[in-house]
């Protein structure tokens, strides 16, 4: 059965800290892995992985995929209250079934 | 532009009532999705469409509707719900298999 598992469940830090999210899965036929973000409502969109090794990045945000050994991470550097947030990892296997994972919790404090 | 708009931002609803959620994209995205999500759970598929047909129901029970009027538009009809199907109801839509987008959300409250 595909599943997909994230890590820590929740993570409380200081601004200005780094943190590093896991999301690790088992899949039958892999599309692509998608990282989300999650304030009040509904999911933002922050990076699509396809291709292992490749890091992605988009300001103080940068995610890499490894297909041999079945995860992702999404690093956060400089943390800010902003970004606290569920932070959300889901796995298309190109069948319109995304399956997500239950999401890490992280509290940023000033 | 990559925005799914979703109406209304809220519902109260009785037990006995009938209301739809609706759902809005422009992006010519062939796939449009339902997905309810519970606090503190991740969302939770519950239906969708490609190119204006239903290919996916996850056993959702009959007072759940849905209803794809055309490629840009998907609506969900609630019909008798009970107060366990409070939630947030989201909308998404994807290029084929790629990237979901998310609408805002739907807080329905059923009482």
């Amino acid at each position: 059965e595909d599943k997909v598992v994230q890590s820590p469940l929740s993570l409380v830090v200081h601004e200005g800290d780094t943190v590093t999210l896991n999301c690790s899965y088992e899949v039958t036929n892999f599309r692509s892995l998608l990282w989300y973000k999650q304030e009040k409502k509904a999911p933002t969109f922050l990076f699509m992985l396809t291709s292992s090794g490749i890091e992605k990045k988009s300001g103080r945000l940068s995610s890499i995929l490894d297909k041999k050994e079945l995860f992702s991470i999404l690093n956060i550097t400089a943390t800010q209250t902003g970004d606290s947030a569920v932070y959300l990892c889901a796995l298309s296997s190109g069948t319109y079934k995304y399956i997500f994972g239950t999401g890490t919790r992280l509290k940023v404090l000033a | 532009d990559t925005e799914v708009t979703q109406t209304p931002k809220h519902l109260v609803m009785g037990m006995t009532n009938k209301k739809s959620l609706k759902c809005e994209q422009h992006m010519g995205h062939r796939a449009m999705y339902w997905y309810k999500q519970k606090a503190k759970k991740p969302p939770e598929l519950m239906f969708v469409y490609s190119y204006e047909k239903l290919s996916i129901n996850e056993s959702v029970p009959s007072r759940f509707s849905p209803e794809c009027p055309n490629s840009s538009l998907l609506n969900l009809h609630l019909h008798a719900l009970q107060p366990e199907d409070s939630a947030l109801y989201l909308c998404a839509s994807s290029l084929d298999v790629g990237t979901q987008y998310f609408g805002p959300g739907t807080r329905l409250l059923v009482l």
